[in-house]
């Protein structure tokens, strides 16, 4: 299919970490992106991977790629009421004649509970 | 500070009526995009531009239409054509065409009544 797969809605207890999965299409996608919207606002990108890479960290932010699987996951540690927020996942997808363009999954709710 | 100013936040429109919504970005980024967003579908490409004066359509873009006269700014028209226009728009940019890298506005929100 065409489109990146995300479940809509996860909910955790503050402290605890949070794990938001993706599935995406294309096995070529150079970088793959995860994208947090506060409410009302728009969106902030967090943190990218390349294709030639299993893992990346920044801080409290895990991103794992399984290529094989076209999975992706973003792993929050020591999730706090701040991290609460739709979580986009993306994708870059080659579109002809030379172009690329962004696809994002439908996004992740993240309720975090005090 | 450099960022992207979407305007207004809230717009409310009679069925019927054009509406222009603005995105104007301070960064001298070259590509610039709009998105509608509805609950629970996701982001949706409506136009892109990626130089001045040049503009392509979307996945979304019948009942819409845009203009780059300059590389500032990258006005959205709702047409009265759009059938369904009440939505959350997003406009973005970006430094280089194809890329993932984007800058998005706050958003406008636009009810038709």
């Amino acid at each position: 299919g065409e489109d990146v797969e995300q479940s809509l809605f996860l909910s955790v207890r503050e402290g605890d970490s949070s794990v938001i999965n993706c599935t995406y299409t294309d096995s070529s996608s150079t970088y793959l992106y995860w994208y947090k919207q506060e409410p009302g606002a728009g969106l902030q990108l967090l943190t990218y991977i390349f294709s030639n890479m299993d893992m990346k960290q920044d801080q409290r932010l895990t991103v794992l790629l399984n290529k094989k699987d076209k999975h992706l996951s973003l792993r929050i540690a020591d999730t706090q009421t701040g991290d609460s927020a739709i979580y986009f996942c993306a994708e870059i997808i080659y579109s002809g004649a030379g172009s690329y363009q962004l696809t994002f999954g439908k996004g992740t709710k993240l309720s975090v509970i005090p | 500070d450099g960022g992207i100013t979407q305007s207004p936040k809230y717009l409310f429109r009679k069925e019927g009526q054009n509406v222009t919504l603005s995105c104007e970005q301070n960064l001298n980024h070259d590509a610039m995009y709009w998105y509608r967003q509805d609950p629970g579908q996701g982001l949706r490409l409506i136009y892109y531009s990626q130089i001045v004066n040049d503009f392509q359509k979307g996945d979304i873009a019948e009942g819409y239409s845009v203009s780059r006269e300059k590389k500032e700014s990258f006005p959205l028209t709702v047409t009265s054509a759009q059938k369904n226009p009440t939505a959350f728009y997003l406009c973005a940019s970006s430094g280089t065409v194809n890329t993932g890298e984007l800058f998005f506005g706050e958003g406008s929100r636009l009810t038709v009544l």
